[in-house]
């Protein structure tokens, strides 16, 4: 069972505007979120987190957005470079499983110039 | 190295052959995991070590996978009797202590493909 879900597999955005990206839990133990970014051919590379003991973080043009009652998370990207163009995987952990990490299938963002 | 290495960086086998896959992490970092990706879905845990011991190893899908971290630093990944299905790419990342929250830094992975 997917524990950690991205229903989108793709998202296409114009440059400049907003992309939003989705995710859905269902281990009521996870207390603390990751997105990572990947490119073809390289390793995820963290983007930003949040711990559940808050609702918003934010760094530079992302924000990430937990509601915890939902068990749903997102990430606003703005205003979308074309550079942020890769595949974008949301990921949980748990207290009790240390620092690893359980993630979800992935969204690719286009942004278009 | 600055970063996670891996290597090979791409491996081919034939269907029952015995591989290898080895990572670097960044020094200093005391967790060690594994993870797998299947193409078109997210990376999937394998193993996580802290320092030479494995502290959850209960992603290995069976018996012909295993991993080692002998001292602590290296890590080998082997894998034995290899099938069609092993083929993905498989990531190695680190982290300064497994107990502590904080992003895993991946490496750009080993891509196995089982003829």
């Amino acid at each position: 069972d997917q524990q950690v879900k991205q229903n989108s597999p793709s998202l296409s955005v114009q440059e400049g505007r907003i992309s939003i990206l989705n995710c859905d839990y269902t281990n009521s133990m996870f207390d603390y979120f990751l997105w990572y970014k990947k490119y073809p051919a390289e390793g995820p590379t963290f983007l930003i987190s949040i711990s559940s003991i808050k609702d918003k973080n934010e760094d530079g043009r992302f924000t990430v957005f937990l509601n915890k009652s939902a068990k749903h998370l997102s990430l606003h990207i703005v205003p979308s470079q074309p550079g942020d163009s890769a595949v974008y995987f949301c990921a949980a952990s748990g207290k009790a499983a240390g620092n690893k990490l359980t993630f979800g299938g992935g969204t690719r963002v286009l942004v278009k110039p | 190295g600055a970063g996670v290495s891996q290597t090979p960086s791409n491996k081919v086998t034939e269907k029952g052959k015995y591989v290898e896959l080895r990572c670097d992490p960044i020094s200093g970092h005391t967790a060690l995991y594994w993870y797998r990706q299947s193409l078109g879905q997210g990376p999937e845990f394998l193993i996580y070590f802290q320092g030479t011991g494995a502290a959850d190893d209960s992603g290995l899908p069976n018996d012909r996978f295993f991993a080692v971290r002998p001292e602590g630093s290296v890590s080998t990944l082997k894998i034995q009797r290899t099938e069609r299905g092993d083929s993905a790419v498989y990531l190695c990342a680190s982290s300064r202590l497994a107990g502590a929250r904080g992003e895993l830094f991946f490496g750009e992975g080993s891509r196995l493909t089982v003829l």
